[in-house]
């Protein structure tokens, strides 16, 4: 199992430039995560998906949309990236949203770090 | 709102002394507790949870930590630091006033000298 993967790795772009950062899980998860990490901070959550076929806002929406394309797949688009937008993006996927008054674990992929210049 | 506060932005230790990496946090409402770690240049793993049982919590890799209410503290420790503990450590809350999303404290590395 690869768990999950994102791609591309390293990716940099022109003030304005649009991308879609890709993710996908081998685990059947329910549940999939957005984030993005900056220096000095933690990880803030952009968007996320509870289930197939939902998508929701997290604290940190802006500038960016998300498609849950199927139970495996959940992409982040960038329509037009701003130099604010240069962070490292990680990607996440958990059994489920939450259980028992509690969320799931979550596991993450190895993260796209992108520089916007 | 629900907030973490990571005490120490570094904290170094030698080799075979123990760990202290400090979390304080706020919630209104029965949180969830976490510890994550990310080592160098790789994705995160989760350390231990605590969910409302027992206050302290054991986690994997020899790390332990413990729920304290009134003190609204979250410490992780470990009795004897080893080179292959080196690595950012991440404290986090959720609870249901932030719909279970997961807030993250700013994190601490931890060094570790030979």
């Amino acid at each position: 199992n690869a768990g999950v993967t994102q791609t591309p790795k390293f990716q940099v772009l022109k003030t304005g430039q649009s991308m879609t950062l890709q993710c996908a899980q081998d685990m059947n998860h329910n549940s999939m995560y957005w984030y993005r990490q900056d220096p000095g901070m933690g990880l803030r959550l952009i968007y996320y998906s509870a289930s197939e076929g939902t998508t929701d806002k997290g604290e940190v929406p802006n500038g960016y949309n998300v498609s849950r394309l199927n139970k495996r797949e959940f992409s982040l688009r960038l329509e037009s990236a701003a130099p604010s937008q240069t962070s490292v993006y990680f990607c996440a996927s958990s059994e489920a949203w939450v259980t028992s008054g509690s969320p799931y674990e979550q596991y993450f992929g190895p993260g796209t770090r992108l520089t916007v210049t | 709102a629900q907030s973490v506060t990571q005490l120490d932005s570094h904290v170094s230790v030698s080799e075979g002394t123990p760990v202290l990496l400090r979390c304080n946090y706020s919630s209104s409402y029965s949180p969830s507790l976490f510890w994550y770690v990310q080592h160098p240049n790789k994705g995160l793993q989760l350390l231990l949870k605590y969910t409302s049982a027992a206050t302290l919590v054991k986690g994997i890799n020899g790390f332990e930590a413990e729920f304290k209410k009134s003190e609204t503290s979250f410490h992780l420790t470990k009795p004897s630091a080893h080179m292959s503990d080196a690595a950012e450590y991440f404290c986090v809350v959720s609870d249901r006033r932030s719909n279970y999303q997961l807030i993250w404290g700013a994190g601490t590395k931890l060094i570790i000298k030979p």
